[in-house]
């Protein structure tokens, strides 16, 4: 079966300081990727969607950057962090194209202090 | 743009009530709608979907929604509800154009009291 994981799962980081948070998905092949973050009364944002190694398309511009080295790694990461960038991140993962079903890691909530 | 309206973020019932969460949403092409769930301390996870064919989906746990095309809508629905169902349910569309990508609602949070 699938498992995703994240981590870490709590992280504290002063500003200005970088940032890597790491999802790894195990037991699927090839899948879609992504970076959501959950703000609190305000659902969930997608950040960085993958559709494959090295590919990785941004929605919203802002202090942050993806990559996926591998095929079932994706890593969000910033140079340096703002206050504003204090959240819950989650990685999500499906197959196939248009319209599957997204799962979900178990976050990391990130503070920046 | 593509968009998703929760009416309620915060909803409170007693056990055996029944439940309505409502969800809109505005994109005049064709859908897949979902309805995730977010237990306390668990991960979000897929409550239940609607992609085609009957517009009355059942889900796991005895909730079911309905697609109403001409409604914009996709409201879940629980006939008696639980204290486990306590939850932040969140809506989400993706429209088939939007390749990837889901538009979530805000979340209604549900308390269920015992």
């Amino acid at each position: 079966s699938q498992t995703i994981h994240q981590w870490p799962a709590t992280l504290v980081q002063p500003v200005g300081s970088p940032l890597s948070l790491e999802c790894t998905v195990e037991g699927t092949s090839n899948p879609n990727l992504y970076w959501y973050r959950q703000a609190a009364g305000r659902g969930l944002q997608l950040l960085f969607y993958s559709v494959g190694i090295g590919q990785i398309s941004s929605e919203v511009p802002q202090n942050l950057s993806a990559s996926r080295p591998q095929d079932r790694q994706f890593i969000l990461s910033s140079k340096k962090l703002l206050l504003s960038d204090s959240g819950f991140y989650l990685c999500a993962w499906s197959v196939g194209q248009w319209g599957e079903t997204q799962y979900f890691g178990p976050g990391t909530r990130l503070l920046v202090l | 743009a593509q968009s998703v309206s929760q009416h309620n973020h915060h909803v409170i019932l007693s056990e055996a009530a029944s439940l309505e969460l409502g969800c809109n949403y505005s994109y005049g092409g064709t859908v897949n709608l979902f309805w995730y769930v977010q237990y306390p301390g668990q991960h979000l996870q897929l409550l239940l979907k609607y992609f085609s064919g009957d517009p009355l989906v059942k889900g796991i746990k005895g909730f079911e929604a309905e697609f109403i095309k001409s409604k914009f809508s996709f409201n879940l629905r629980k006939p008696s509800v639980q204290w486990s169902d306590t939850a932040e349910y969140f809506c989400a569309v993706n429209g088939m154009d939007s390749n990837y990508q889901l538009i979530w609602g805000a979340g209604t949070k549900l308390i269920i009291k015992p």
